[in-house]
């Protein structure tokens, strides 16, 4: 049973700060990562990618990877109030295997003007 | 392209009834995957397409659920004798084929089905 992990929240974050979401996985065997942002009524939206060990910044996103410690985070720079959403971590086994994402609860994220 | 997809986006459904929704993924995509998805959970994997071919079922999918891609473009997913526990967002998703990349979904904007 593969499982994936956050806290739900909500995290509050004064904006202008970074906000950290944080994940863990079960299966030792995931080697695809992804962060996907969720607004209110909304479909999932991909924002971020990491398929190996250490950081990948993009914009004011970094997502962190530490297959060791199978966790995966997610920071956010400089908070802005649109970024409030529901922020998901998805995880899958690559190698061709016939496999969907298996996607967290996910964390409500607020940002505070 | 106007990305992926679906309809209809709302549906009201008497418990019994059966009822099917549509998604049209991103032309250039071949998987194409279903999720369901209900309040403050993630969406949850129902099943995949690469192609016309359904390459994995989740054991969530009963056999009241069917999904179809007949010519490997858009799908349908059918759900026969509704339950009130079938009262979710469905969502469609489609990807690139190759890995790793398959992981990178590009959702549709999900059909809402509420079952009295």
């Amino acid at each position: 049973q593969k499982e994936v992990e956050q806290n739900s929240g909500p995290l509050s974050v004064p904006e202008g700060a970074i906000a950290s979401l944080n994940c863990t996985y079960s299966d030792r065997g995931s080697q695809s990562f992804f962060w996907y942002r969720q607004y209110s009524g909304k479909s999932p939206e991909l924002i971020m990618s990491i398929y190996s060990n250490g950081d990948k910044e993009d914009g004011r996103f970094t997502a962190q990877l530490n297959k060791a410690s199978q966790y995966v985070s997610l920071l956010i720079r400089d908070s802005q109030p649109s970024d409030s959403a529901t922020y998901l971590c998805a995880v899958s086994i690559a190698g061709g295997g016939a496999d969907g994402l298996t996607f967290g609860k996910g964390t409500h994220l607020i940002i505070q003007p | 392209d106007t990305g992926v997809s679906q309809n209809p986006r709302h549906k009201i459904t008497k418990r019994g009834q059966n009822v099917t929704f549509r998604c049209d993924p991103i032309s250039e995509h071949n998987r194409l995957y279903w999720y369901r998805q209900t309040l403050g959970q993630g969406p949850e994997f129902l099943t995949y397409f690469q192609n016309e071919a359904q390459l994995e079922k989740s054991r969530l999918l009963s056999d009241r659920f069917s999904a179809e891609r007949p010519k490997g473009s858009f799908s349908t997913l059918e759900i026969q004798r509704t339950e009130q526990g079938d009262s979710a967002m469905y969502l469609c998703a489609s990807s690139f084929g190759g890995q790793p990349r398959t992981g990178e979904l590009f959702f549709g904007e999900g059909s809402r089905l509420t079952v009295l």
